[in-house]
């Protein structure tokens, strides 16, 4: 069974800094993928970032970045230059195998003026 | 392509009744998914469809959630009777297949609300 562990229920940056989500995952797959998703207010879920667990490379999408740390099965999420528009609940979430994606409980950021 | 569309957006109901959700995947789409977002558990997967035959219900809490795929463009999730605890966020997603390259689209959700 797969399992996502996001242990930040909340957080709070300050405009234009940097913020940092963490999140671990267990699998027994070792063909697998990690997502981060947002979900703002609108309740609508945006994919933010994704990363094959078979890439060394550290994924990034403009002011988006994680830290895969394989061997110790992390995958957290960096954001920079934090904008207002950043607040939301971010979910982390693994696809192993052919199975459907599991979701982590969430982290909702605020970025504050 | 107007993406994965839920309704309603928004259901009240009082303990005991029926409740019906819809959602229409996006065409061509082969998988369908229910999801429940809570504060305390976050978002659970309930149940998948491919090709609109369920292949994991395992996720369903108890036999009073129910649901249907009749074809390719239409499924519901059913409680009956509902509860207060049933109060959540339920998302349908549907995806092309079950693959990284394959993105999963998601509705607006319903909230339900039970009293």
């Amino acid at each position: 069974a797969q399992t996502v562990t996001q242990s930040q229920p909340e957080m709070s940056v300050q405009e234009a800094e940097t913020v940092t989500l963490s999140c671990t995952y267990d699998t027994s797959e070792s063909n697998y993928y990690l997502f981060w998703y947002k979900q703002p207010p609108s309740r609508q879920m945006i994919l933010v970032i994704r990363q094959e667990a078979y890439k060394q490379q550290n994924a990034t999408e403009n002011r988006f970045s994680v830290n895969f740390q394989k061997a110790a099965k992390s995958f957290s999420l960096k954001i920079s230059d934090s904008q207002l528009g950043d607040t939301a609940m971010y979910f982390c979430a693994l696809q192993a195998g052919n199975t459907p994606l599991v979701f982590g409980k969430g982290t909702r950021l605020s970025v504050i003026a | 392509d107007a993406g994965v569309i839920q309704s309603p957006r928004h259901e009240v109901t009082e303990m005991g009744q029926e409740v019906t959700l819809r959602c229409k995947p996006i065409s061509g789409h082969d998988y369908l998914f229910w999801y429940r977002q809570t504060m305390m558990r976050g978002l659970e997967l309930l149940i998948y469809f491919n090709n609109n035959v369920p292949i994991d219900d395992s996720g369903m809490p108890e036999d009073r959630f129910s649901a249907k795929m009749p074809n390719a463009s239409f499924s519901t999730l059913k409680i009956q009777p509902s509860e207060p605890r049933d109060s959540a966020v339920y998302f349908c997603a549907s995806s092309f297949a079950l693959s990284y390259n394959s993105p999963l689209h998601f509705g607006n959700g319903t909230r339900l609300t039970v009293t």
